[in-house]
């Protein structure tokens, strides 16, 4: 078991670029989601998948995408990259939405926007 | 609004001390979690508890709810420097739809 992955693990964009983070689980998990880490602000939600198909906002959606296509797989999509969205992306995983389930966290994407 | 306030926000002891770190706020919680966070990587749960009054021990961590499910506290006997990381509260509110909302975190240094 790979548990959560992440790519890549480093990036650097210019203002206005675009990219997409990959995130894949292969535990068979229904509750997919992803978070950005800053200093000082803990982890805030961006959005959340309940299930292939089925996709929503969370705490701080501006200016990302994202999608379910399959149960595995759940790609963030920055559309034209924003100084203010440097940051530590972290995508996660757990059998079902929340209710106290434990959350698996893959390593994290690392970026900057120049 | 912070819905979970963690404290002290810093700590920095050294190897063999006591510890009792924080996690607080206004609302209930249908369950709280602490995770870990090591430098460079993604944070990995420590315990979940859910029932009002609990207490669960992990090695040398007693983890402990709150009676009225707000608050939670975290009690470290004899730090190692291996204990060092960053932990976090996570909670999910009471009621329907609530999403899991994690506090900023305690940044602990164990000095050997």
């Amino acid at each position: 078991n790979a548990g959560v992955t992440q790519t890549p693990k480093f990036q650097v964009l210019k203002t206005g670029q675009s990219m997409t983070l990959q995130c894949a689980q292969d535990m068979n998990h229904e509750y997919m989601s992803w978070y950005r880490q800053d200093p000082g602000m803990g982890l805030r939600l961006i959005h959340y998948s309940v299930g292939a198909g089925i996709t929503d906002q969370g705490e701080v959606p501006n200016g990302y995408n994202v999608s379910r296509s399959t149960t595995e797989d759940f790609p963030l999509r920055l559309l034209s990259a924003a100084p203010s969205q440097t940051s530590v992306y972290f995508c996660a995983s757990s059998y079902v939405s929340g209710r106290g389930d434990e959350q698996f966290f893959g390593p994290g994407t690392r970026l900057t926007v120049l | 609004t912070q819905l979970l306030e963690q404290s002290p926000q810093f700590l920095s002891i050294q190897e063999g001390e006591n510890l009792t770190v924080y996690c607080n706020s206004s609302s209930v919680f249908s369950s709280l979690q602490w995770y870990r966070q090591e430098p460079g990587e993604g944070p990995v749960l420590l315990v979940t508890v859910v029932t009002g009054g609990e207490v669960k021990k992990l090695k040398r961590l007693t983890f402990q709810f709150g009676d009225a499910r707000k608050d939670s506290s975290l009690h470290i006997t004899a730090a190692q420097p291996g204990d060092t990381g960053l932990y976090l509260c996570a909670g999910e509110p009471a009621g329907a739809n609530s999403k899991l909302t994690f506090g900023k975190g305690i940044t602990l240094s164990v000095r050997p």
